[in-house]
């Protein structure tokens, strides 16, 4: 991708689990986000975390960032079927570019 | 607040023809951003603007692709001439300086 990688590719896991997803980027960022993507559909925003921030929670959503590595990751407690979609994290660098990841496609069994 | 319009939904071509995309941002939102989606690329940004000012094009794969922004209620992404290799979705989206990008639902494009 023209940022970075999320890593796993695909994850399957069954309802009320934990799903977590990672990201790792390539530059320096002044915000780091994730989207989501149904099927047919264009990408929501979920949450925003800054460059000067470690943690983040909303709802059941919570994230983390390491600048030091480049890496953030998304964790969605007691996930449910509805959860089902394609995650994406996006840098906001200092050239005020967003740049998506991968993205991870996330399949919760009822 | 209808979000980001994009048109058409869907646009199926012969290779060589010319396809415009329309995308009409939130408005006061100063940004705009056109992307396109593909299983083997992802999400790559084409083009941005700013308070309708072209910022970076530099990911706008070859000159066979332009972008426009006459007005901040208006943009187009055209292809001519088109080529099956542009087969992909193309998402318009907008923003505030600093803040969430909003995405409209696409354009899923077909050459043949």
């Amino acid at each position: 991708s023209q940022q970075g990688e999320e890593d796993p590719q695909a994850l399957s896991i069954q309802e009320g689990e934990n799903a977590t997803m990672n990201c790792s980027y390539k530059t320096s960022i002044n915000n780091l986000q994730w989207y989501r993507q149904n099927s047919g559909r264009g990408l929501v925003h979920l949450i925003l975390i800054r460059s000067n921030e470690r943690e983040k929670h909303s709802g059941r959503l919570r994230v983390t960032l390491d600048t030091s590595k480049k890496s953030s990751s998304l964790l969605i407690t007691a996930s449910r079927a509805a959860d089902t979609a394609s995650y994406f994290c996006a840098t906001f660098n200092t050239g005020n570019q967003f740049y998506f990841g991968t993205g991870t496609s996330l399949t919760v069994i009822p | 607040d209808a979000g980001v319009i994009q048109s058409p939904r869907h646009e199926v071509t012969e290779m060589g023809q010319e396809v415009t995309l329309r995308c009409k941002p939130i408005s006061g939102h100063d940004y705009l951003f056109w992307y396109r989606q593909t299983m083997m690329r992802g999400l790559e940004l084409l083009i941005y603007f700013n308070n309708n000012v072209p910022i970076d094009d530099s990911g706008m794969p070859e000159d066979r692709f332009s972008a426009k922004m006459p007005n901040a209620s208006f943009s187009t992404l055209k292809i001519q001439p088109s080529e099956p290799r542009d087969s992909a979705v193309y998402f318009c989206a907008s923003s505030l300086t600093n803040s969430p990008l909003h995405f409209g639902n696409g354009t899923r494009l077909t050459v043949t």
